[in-house]
């Protein structure tokens, strides 16, 4: 079915240290992968995506890898602040049993940056 | 800030009352969403309008009833809730809704409406 797992659930790091959040997918078709940020009272931000003929992205202190053989994807943060702090979700875009395609998001990630 | 407005912020409502949340966004996107998100939980898809035509419907009840006046705009009328209806709706839009897997744009949210229905 479709599926996006992600892990872990909540990660606590030192500032300057990097975080690492990853997801598996359950549909090898699937070939878009969004990354989002959500701080509180406010809805989801993109921070980053990447297609599947890319393998690995970058923007500053962010990047996702991609490796579709195995089905999975992982965002790093590398020198995280506490305004890094705040739920960050995995995304893959799937062709659900109705025929048409649908963002299935993964369960979340509570990250939590202490000075 | 985000370039999808949604009013109001907040709504609290009672079962019997009728409310409408809006929401606009003017980036030219063709593709507009309603989500639904309960507290600690991702966002839900309820329904996609592509270029002012729904075109899903994720199974909502009726008591949701989305309208799209133009590309710009997208309400969601909201008719006999019930408390377990009380979440955070947020509304997003993208350059258009893919038809393939590999034709997607991003999705871009709004802040969403925090409706409590007492």
């Amino acid at each position: 079915g479709e599926n996006v797992e992600q892990h872990p659930s909540t990660l606590s790091v030192q500032e300057g240290d990097s975080a690492v959040i990853k997801c598996t997918y359950s549909d090898s078709a699937s070939n878009y992968f969004p990354w989002y940020k959500q701080e509180l009272g406010k809805g989801p931000q993109l921070i980053i995506d990447i297609r599947s003929n890319v393998g690995e992205k970058k923007d500053q202190r962010i990047a996702v890898t991609l490796n579709k053989t195995a089905k999975h994807f992982s965002l790093h943060i590398t020198e995280t602040q506490p305004e890094d702090s705040a739920v960050y979700f995995c995304a893959a875009s799937m062709r659900v049993s109705g025929g048409y395609n649908k963002l299935i998001f993964g369960a979340g990630t509570r990250l939590a940056v202490h000075p | 800030d985000t370039e999808v407005t949604q009013t109001p912020k907040h709504l609290v409502m009672g079962m019997t009352n009728k409310k409408s949340l809006k929401c606009e966004q003017h980036m030219g996107h063709r593709a507009m969403y309603w989500y639904k998100q309960k507290a600690k939980k991702p966002p839900e898809l309820m329904f996609v309008y592509s270029y002012e035509k729904l075109s899903i419907n994720e199974s909502v009840p009726s008591r949701f009833s989305p309208e799209c006046p133009n590309s710009s705009l997208l309400n969601l009328h909201l008719h006999a809730l019930q408390p377990e209806d009380s979440a955070l709706y947020l509304c997003a839009s993208s350059q258009d809704h893919p038809v393939e897997v590999f034709d997607n744009s991003p999705l871009h949210f709004g802040n969403g409406t925090r409706l409590t229905v007492t």
